[in-house]
């Protein structure tokens, strides 16, 4: 089943703002990856954060994780017309498989 | 290295029609899934499989057969084709359970008529 949900769903921002999206999830996990799906393409993976950590960067991306609330947070600063794409969080609970969440769409107004 | 193939890329098939999607990794991941991606559903799990020889269904399996054997392939099966079978279908691989980072495909467009 889907643990991922993503909030918000749609987000329309201009050039050089940052975006923030968030990521809720029920059960225990072993990490939380985030993904980006550019339009007509597969996801490609972004991030990983492992349950032990609480933040992790990559470049303009900041990723955060909460266990108590169970929730995980994407920040890309200074966002780019490129960053135009869907954003989905995945779960893995060490089951051998990924819960995706339904996916963030981010448009970003040159 | 190619990556993750999927072939064909488009497809229209009629009602009661069979037909085999096609997936090939050339990074010699052990793990294999594939996604169907509807609108406002995200990704939903059809199978998977964590080596030659074995699968396990995910959280849509009806309708679909899988078969692992060999490393590289993993082709995945719509017996008779329905019309709630009309969706974006990716396939992915990983390294391994351990961080279980998926490499996608550039997914397959299906529409059952």
């Amino acid at each position: 089943s889907q643990q991922g949900e993503e909030d918000p769903q749609a987000l329309s921002i201009q050039e050089g703002e940052n975006a923030t999206m968030n990521c809720s999830y029920k059960t225990s996990i072993n990490n939380l990856q985030w993904y980006r799906q550019n339009s007509g393409r597969g996801l490609v993976h972004l991030i990983l954060i492992r349950s032990n950590e609480r933040e992790k960067h990559s470049g303009r991306l900041r990723v955060t994780l909460d266990t108590s609330k169970k929730s995980s947070s994407l920040l890309i600063t200074a966002s780019r017309a490129a960053d135009t794409a869907s954003y989905f969080c995945a779960t893995d609970n060490g089951n051998n498989r990924l819960a995706f969440g339904k996916g963030n769409q981010v448009v970003v107004i040159p | 290295n190619a990556g993750v193939t999927q072939t064909p890329k488009f497809q229209v098939l009629k009602t009661g029609q069979s037909m085999t999607l096609q997936c090939a990794q050339d990074m010699n991941h052990e793990y294999m899934s594939w996604y169907r991606q509807d609108p406002g559903m995200g990704l939903r799990l059809i199978h998977y499989s964590v080596g030659a020889g074995i699968t396990d269904q995910g959280e849509v399996p009806n309708g679909y057969n899988v078969s692992r054997s060999t490393t590289e392939d993993f082709p995945l099966r719509l017996l008779s084709a329905a019309p709630s079978q009309t969706s974006v279908y990716f396939c992915a691989s990983s390294y391994s359970g351990f961080q279980n980072i998926q490499y996608f495909g550039a997914g397959t467009r299906l529409s059952v008529l």
